[in-house]
Parts: structure tokens; C-alpha cells; sequence
């Protein structure tokens, strides 16, 4: 059971745009803006494509944004291409005791 | 750019220690956040904790009690430590560089299988 809760799957056509939720609570999404999103295509180490909400690291489309209200960040991918195509995780920061959380993935699928 | 390598035994029996070690490359240790990460075959993601370079630590609450993360900036590599692993405990194991809860950079993971 993840402390995150995402939809296990998601889809769109292409040039579409979709969002993926992630919903915690106000120990860790709702209390921090330290949520993060990371993209893994099979067999790969997960990528960092989000982090701090909404900020992207160098070198991520500006097609991947992100954004949060109350305890659910959300990511939107639009223009949707074939190599979007992979799952998706959210994480937060949960506090010093608590450490870091995840959400549990969605498979994002283009149509 | 930093580069993270995992090595260790990708079979573990039940009971023992599970051991892995984290080299770093292309960087200097003495900044972030050394972590472990470990995902599950059904794909789930946890953190397990991570080492700062001055030797500071914070574990996963569920795994404290048998979780040691140590560095050796000598050799540019930070280590993990499971103990009384059980089939539960197999996954990829990645090591990770991170900013407290910013991954920026992984590891290609490695499997380890607790069995007999």
C-alpha cells in the first residue's frame, strides 16, 4: 500500500494532454512543496521530471508541468508523443521522521 | 554529469545480510544526499533512506531497525546494509544522488532475490 495515491493508468492520443493526480495528505503532499515526478520506461531507472511542485530539471520538455492544490499535485504531459509512453511516479516529502513517500505509478498509455 | 553504479550479490538467503555498494562517478560525494531506493516486482517504489555526506542519516521507519547506510568518501561509494532479509525484501535496488527529496540522479538498479 502506497503512501501516495495515484490511478494505476492513464491515456491520451497523440497532441492530447493528460494529468495524473497524486493525492497524500497534510503530512507529506498537503505540507511541503517538495513534490516530485519521475517518468520510467521498462527496464530503465526511473528519470527525474518534476520536482519543488512545478520546477523542471534541464533538459525535460516544457510539455511536462506540474502543479499542486491542498494534499494533490498533479502533472500534466501535453502535445502527447509515442515516447511519453511509460509510468509515472509521484513522491513527496514527508517530514524528518518520515522521510520521503511515493506514489504508487501510473502506466501512462498513448493511444 | 554524475554516474551512479550498484554492485553486490543478487542472491540472498533468507535470514542473512543483504549488502550492495553505490560508486560514484563524474562528481564529488561530499555534496547531497546518498540514497537508496528499492521497487518491488509488482512496481511499487520505497524509500529505504540515505547518508549525508557528513555521515548524517535518515531511514524509512518501517526499515530502521535493520537498515545501515554508510559512505566512504575515499572511495567516492556509499553502502547499504539489510538485515534478516526475508522474500519480502526482493527488488531492484537503486542508489540514487539526491537534493533531501530530489533524486537527480540514479543508479541502473540491481536485483537482488532473497531465497534459499
Amino acid at each position: 500500500q502506497s503512501a501516495l495515491t495515484q490511478p494505476p493508468s492513464a491515456s491520451g492520443s497523440p497532441g492530447q494532454s493528460v494529468t495524473i493526480s497524486c493525492t497524500g495528505t497534510s503530512s507529506d503532499v498537503g505540507g511541503y512543496n517538495y513534490v516530485s515526478w519521475y517518468q520510467q520506461h521498462p527496464g530503465k531507472a526511473p528519470k527525474l521530471m518534476i520536482y519543488e511542485v512545478s520546477k523542471r530539471p534541464s533538459g525535460v520538455p516544457d510539455r511536462f508541468s506540474g502543479s499542486k492544490s491542498g494534499s494533490t499535485a498533479s502533472l500534466t504531459v501535453s502535445g502527447l508523443q509515442a515516447e511519453d509512453e511509460a509510468d509515472y511516479y509521484c513522491s513527496s516529502y514527508a517530514g524528518s521522521n518520515n522521510g520521503v513517500v511515493f506514489g504508487g505509478g501510473t502506466k501512462l498509455t498513448v493511444l | 554529469q554524475v554516474q551512479l553504479q550498484e554492485s553486490g550479490p543478487g542472491l540472498v538467503k533468507p535470514s542473512e545480510t543483504l549488502s550492495l555498494t553505490c560508486t560514484v562517478s563524474g562528481g564529488s560525494i561530499s555534496s547531497y544526499y546518498w540514497t537508496w531506493i528499492r521497487q518491488f516486482p509488482g512496481k511499487g517504489l520505497e524509500w529505504i533512506g540515505y547518508i549525508y555526506s557528513s555521515g548524517s542519516t535518515n531511514y524509512n521507519p518501517s526499515l530502521k531497525s535493520r537498515v545501515t547506510i554508510s559512505v566512504d568518501t575515499s572511495k567516492n561509494q556509499f553502502s547499504l546494509k539489510l538485515t534478516s532479509v526475508t522474500a519480502a525484501d526482493t527488488a531492484v535496488y537503486y542508489c540514487a544522488g539526491a537534493w533531501i527529496s530530489r533524486l537527480d540522479y540514479w543508479g541502473q538498479g540491481t536485483l537482488v532475490t532473497v531465497s534459499s
